[in-house]
């Protein structure tokens, strides 16, 4: 069981556009900044977002993140099937000390 | 900029393994780091973080009090000594570079812990 909630997986036609959720607390989240990473089947996680909102240099402007209160959001527009990979959101919890990753969302660009 | 994880192997459990890291192509002693682990078919777990001069330390609970993270700043190295190994604990351990505001930059290939008898 996760400290932040991601659903499971979500999917969209090449093209399009998904968003991803991940949920919190006021522990997490809610006084942290949220930061995504982007698994490609059999690799090392990779850094798309920072500082809620904040692109790794070389990251497509089509990643974007966003923060509301104690929930994050990555958003992916123009999909194309080499998005197709796990994500996952993390934060820092201030209250328990740890580092805290979300389950994890598979994309599937059908 | 590369970090090579070793170590990993497989052991009975109860028994103890030191993992390490490499760090090349950065100024090693000015970043803190990350132990971060995923079991086969999960989601990644946060294990472990050392600041840049070893001055704070925090660790996951399912980990407390078997794991010990330690760095030497003049190798370049960090490190992962686990005691107590259980089967929960097999996972691909990656060594991970911090970056402030709680964002993970860099990581490493990963090494392969099996617990198992």
């Amino acid at each position: 069981q996760s400290v932040l909630t991601q659903p499971p997986s979500v999917s969209a036609a090449p093209g399009q556009k998904v968003s991803i959720s991940c949920s919190g607390s006021s522990s997490n989240i809610g006084n942290n900044y949220v930061s995504w990473y982007q698994q490609l089947p059999g690799t090392a996680p990779k850094l798309l977002i920072y500082e809620n909102n904040r692109r790794l240099s070389g990251i497509p402007d089509r990643f974007s993140g966003s923060k509301s209160g104690t929930s994050a959001t990555l958003g992916i527009t123009g999909l194309q099937t080499g998005d197709e990979a796990d994500y996952y959101c993390a934060t820092w919890d201030s209250s328990l000390s740890v580092g805290v990753f979300g389950g994890g969302t598979k994309l599937t660009v059908l | 900029v590369q970090l090579v994880e070793s170590g990993g192997a497989l052991v009975q459990p109860g028994r103890s393994l030191r993992l390490s890291c490499a760090a090349s192509g950065f100024t090693f002693r000015s970043y803190s780091m990350n132990w971060v682990r995923q079991a086969p078919g999960k989601g990644l777990e946060w294990v472990s973080y050392i600041r840049s001069t070893s001055s704070a330390i925090y660790y996951a609970d399912s980990v407390k009090g078997r794991f010990t993270i330690s760095r030497d700043n003049a190798k370049n190295s960090l490190y992962l000594q686990m005691n107590s190994l259980r089967a929960e604990d097999t996972a691909v351990y990656y060594c991970v570079r911090d970056l402030p505001m709680n964002a993970f930059d860099i990581w490493g290939q990963g090494t392969m812990v099996t617990v198992s008898s």
